[in-house]
């Protein structure tokens, strides 16, 4: 049962257009969620966080949005740069109880952008 | 750079032989987790440690699967009498304080054949 799903496993985007990456998820119990960037042969890097208190995001080009009672994310990237391409995963977690620290990711979106 | 370090990268082995992975956390950093990723998933949460405590086990992790951090520094993931099955990478990760923001180390990628 996927508890973290992002349903769109490719997406291809013009340099300097905006690349919008979505994630969903099903555990209510959920209430920090992370955004994490993968190279191939490398491990993930951290991007980008938001707790279930906010609805908004920013870091530089990179934007979250949170609509907790549609149990939706998005990953906004304006504008999109080649150096960009990788997969990009969703990951969630409880802030406390049974399963806080313990991150449940998506299957991965890879995002092409194409110059 | 004091990142995340794993070693070995890469692992060939045997099916029922045993290996062990290390990996150094970020200096500092309380928090150790070790995850596991096949093709076409994300990671898959294995256990994770506070200093030298293994505070969580996942259901994944079947009793061929011991993971220690003795010092509460470097950890080592040992897996015994592999089976093709186990082939995946293993990713470890490190986090300070009360972070939930975990940095992942470059993975160790084993092959059972």
């Amino acid at each position: 049962d996927q508890q973290v799903k992002q349903n769109s496993p490719s997406l291809s985007v013009q340099e300097g257009r905006i690349s919008i990456l979505n994630c969903d998820y099903t555990n209510s119990m959920f209430d920090y969620f992370l955004w994490y960037k993968k190279y191939p042969a490398e491990g993930p890097t951290f991007l980008i966080s938001i707790s279930s208190i906010k609805d908004k995001n920013e870091d530089g080009r990179f934007t979250v949005f949170l609509n907790k009672s549609a149990k939706h994310l998005s990953l906004h990237i304006v504008p999109s740069q080649p150096g960009d391409s990788a997969v990009y995963f969703c990951a969630a977690s409880p802030l406390s109880g049974a399963g806080s620290y313990q991150l449940t990711f998506g299957k991965g979106t890879k995002l092409s952008v194409i110059p | 750079d004091t990142g995340v370090s794993q070693d070995p990268r890469h692992k060939i082995t045997k099916r029922g032989q045993n290996v062990t992975f290390r990996c150094d956390p970020i200096s500092e950093h309380n928090r150790l987790y070790w995850y596991r990723q096949t093709l076409g998933q994300g990671p898959e949460f294995l256990t994770y440690f506070q200093n030298e405590a293994q505070l969580e086990k996942s259901r994944l992790l079947s009793d061929r699967f011991s993971a220690e951090r003795p010092k509460g520094s470097f950890s080592t993931l040992e897996i015994q009498r592999t089976e093709q099955g186990d082939s995946a990478m293993y990713l470890c990760a490190s986090s300070p304080g009360i972070s939930y923001e975990q940095y992942f180390g470059p993975g160790t990628r084993l092959t059972v054949t």
